[in-house]
């Protein structure tokens, strides 16, 4: 079956600097999308970015990942944080199988922003 | 558009007893998946139903946990006999599509405490 792998599990960077989030995966399914959620505290998980083409940059709320086929990787990066970007960060993927489109979510990166 | 509704938000029950979950997705969508949220395991798919139908319930405990989509617009999660472990934030999403790139959209969630 499908799997996510987010390495990090706690994350902490200063404000104002840059910060990756590492996602590798594996999946036999050709046709496929790759998301990342954010969860901030006592609330849902809603949609960060999403991609399903290779190789192409996607940017939102001033973060940005790229998916690379070659590598299996969806890294999340923001060149600057905010003390507001203290969150839990979920890497996702989603496949056409036989079943439909569920999510199949990495263990998740807790962001946390120093002033 | 008030999004995915859960209820209750907490629930406690004693070990043994029964816990219906209930969830109202967006006006609309076709799609309801169920996913558990803890600590340890993350965020981990339980079932799908795509327009009332059930899909997929491979992530679904096979002895206790049940699932039913009566109408379009709730479906609910029924657990028989709880245990400790089945202390969780239980999330409830909704999709309008029926492709891998979709955004599934999160209820807050019901969290359950098995004492």
């Amino acid at each position: 079956g499908d799997s996510v792998t987010q390495t990090e599990g706690l994350v902490t960077v200063t404000e104002g600097l840059p910060v990756m989030l590492n996602c590798t995966y594996q999946t036999a399914y050709s046709d496929v999308a790759f998301f990342w959620y954010v969860q901030y505290l006592n609330e849902a998980p809603k949609l960060l970015l999403r991609s399903s083409t290779d190789n192409k940059r996607t940017e939102h709320q001033g973060f940005h990942a790229t998916l690379h086929k070659s590598s299996s990787s969806f890294h999340l990066q923001k060149s600057s944080v905010q003390l507001s970007d203290s969150a839990l960060y979920y890497c996702a993927l989603s496949d056409r199988g036989n079943m439909g489109y569920k999510l199949t979510f990495g263990t998740g990166t807790s962001l946390l922003v120093d002033p | 558009n008030a999004g995915v509704i859960q209820t209750p938000r907490h629930k406690v029950t004693g070990k043994g007893q029964e816990a219906t979950l209930w969830c109202e997705p967006i006006s609309g969508h076709s799609a309801v998946f169920w996913y558990r949220q803890t600590i340890v395991q993350g965020l981990e798919f339980l079932t799908y139903f795509r327009n009332q139908a059930p899909i997929d319930d491979s992530g679904m405990p096979k002895e206790r946990f049940s699932a039913q989509m009566p109408n379009q617009s709730h479906s609910t999660l029924k657990i028989q006999s709880t245990q400790p472990q089945d202390s969780a934030v239980y999330l409830c999403a909704s999709s309008s599509g029926q492709q891998a790139n979709y955004e599934q959209y999160f209820g807050p969630g019901t969290r359950l405490t098995v004492l």
